[in-house]
């Protein structure tokens, strides 16, 4: 079974600009999570999408934003990029329900200049 | 409080011995507890993970003990190799509401030595 894909694998842009980064999870999930993972503050939740709806949201502002499509495919999306946004962006998918084992795919190097 | 507080920061082990890795969390609302490896330019990699009805799992070298009522969790690298050389994530997922959110403790970066 093919793993969650995520591309691009790595992206550069300008203060200002926004991105949109996408993921195709592992055939059957339907649970989509996006997470931030940067040096100083670690693995920080983004959001979760489940049969299109946003299930949860983690602490970051309006600019982050997400959606998933009837094939459970994801993409998220970062407006007015800020130098901080700088980060590795990692999409996990899952089984529908809780507690259920979470696959990471191998996430996307964003970098702002 | 939803925090998950890692330990050490980094370590050094030698060849054929035991890596021991700990976390602690505060909030008691936490029902899963994964352990996670990831390789520099990789996503993190699902080890092992427990639920609180049980204060161990082993599964391979890798073993986890858990205490809860002390609120601590620890992953046992038995006989750890060079290649377990990675950053170590531990996690925990609140119980409240239909997610599958997860909090991540800081990582712990082990080098092992041949």
């Amino acid at each position: 079974k093919a793993g969650v894909t995520q591309t691009p694998r790595y992206l550069i842009k300008t203060r200002g600009q926004q991105v949109t980064l996408s993921c195709s999870p592992i055939s059957g999930h339907r649970s989509v999570s996006w997470y931030q993972q940067t040096p100083g503050q670690g693995l920080q939740f983004l959001f979760e999408y489940f049969s299109e709806t946003q299930r949860n949201k983690g602490n970051f502002p309006g600019r982050f934003s997400g959606r998933q499509f009837s094939n459970s495919r994801s993409e998220m999306n970062v407006s007015t990029l800020e130098l901080g946004d700088s980060a590795l962006y990692l999409c996990a998918s899952s089984l529908p329900g809780r507690l259920n084992e979470q696959y990471f795919g191998p996430g996307t190097r964003l970098t702002v200049t | 409080q939803q925090q998950v507080k890692q330990s050490p920061q980094s370590l050094i082990v030698q060849k054929g011995g035991i890596s021991i890795i700990n976390c602690a969390y505060e909030n008691t609302a936490f029902d899963y507890f994964p352990w996670y490896q990831q390789f520099p330019g990789k996503g993190p990699a699902l080890l092992i993970a427990i639920r609180p009805d049980v204060s161990e799992k082993k599964e391979g070298r890798f073993t986890i003990s858990f205490n809860k009522s002390a609120k601590q969790f620890s992953l046992h690298i038995m006989d750890s190799q060079p290649g377990d050389s990675a950053t170590y994530f531990c996690a925990a997922a609140p119980q409240h509401g239909a997610t599958n959110k997860l909090i991540f403790g800081t990582g712990t970066l082990l080098a092992v030595q041949p």
